[in-house]
């Protein structure tokens, strides 16, 4: 079993559609990062969460440390959404990855 | 800051030979990391380095890579001898103590 799992692996959406991922982990964690990589393979780091929820534009992380859960919101989705997020972990100064999600999002 | 910078962006290289990716982390990060990114393994973690000291290098696949990290400014991964099952994405990232990481673009090897 994979330390950090998110589902779904794929998803696809109409544009306008509010969009959830999860990611749950099963190890002792100071922090929950997630991530966006686009095609042409760049990473861009979304949030760091340590308790509770963020918010930026449109994107919202809330992360429950009891149930060591988070799921990352997109709301009011849009073609430039289409991305890989990635769910990840820290453990120290580590971190550890959860597979990905592939989201597309169509006009 | 101009983020993370690594280089070469693109490397082909022949079976065998040696191969070294650049990194240049944010100024005043203390923590380096380099990863590796395949189709088939997705994201791994090759070792990281606090404070230029490296600290976790069991990601690291086998002898023929080793990591350097000789000053707070610069760090190499080198491959020698590389082989075609090293082609991926490698990604150099930064982070000052748990603020956060920053990755570079990745550098995309291919070895033939």
């Amino acid at each position: 079993k994979n330390e950090v799992e998110q589902s779904p692996q794929n998803l696809t959406a109409q544009e306008g559609e509010f969009i959830t991922i999860n990611c749950s982990y099963s190890v002792g964690i100071s922090a929950l990062h997630w991530l966006q990589q686009h095609p042409g393979g760049g990473i861009v780091s979304l949030f760091m969460l340590s308790s509770g929820k963020k918010k930026h534009g449109r994107l919202i992380a809330t992360i429950n440390i009891q149930e060591k859960h988070s799921s990352l919101h997109i709301t009011a989705s849009h073609p430039r959404d289409s991305a890989v997020y990635i769910c990840a972990v820290t453990s120290g100064s580590r971190l550890t990855f959860g597979e990905g999600t592939q989201l597309t999002v169509n006009p | 800051d101009a983020g993370v910078i690594q280089s070469p962006r693109h490397e082909v290289t022949e079976m065998g030979q040696e191969v070294t990716l650049r990194c240049k982390p944010i100024s005043g990060h203390n923590s380096l990391f380099w990863y590796r990114q395949t189709m088939m393994r997705g994201l791994e973690l090759l070792i990281y380095f606090n404070n230029n000291v490296p600290i976790d290098d069991s990601g690291m696949p086998e002898d023929r890579f080793s990591a350097k990290m000789p000053n707070a400014s610069f760090s190499t991964l080198k491959i020698q001898p590389s082989e075609p099952r090293d082609s991926a994405v490698y990604f150099c990232a930064s982070s000052f103590r748990d603020y956060g990481y920053t990755f570079g673009s990745g550098t995309r090897l291919t070895v033939v």
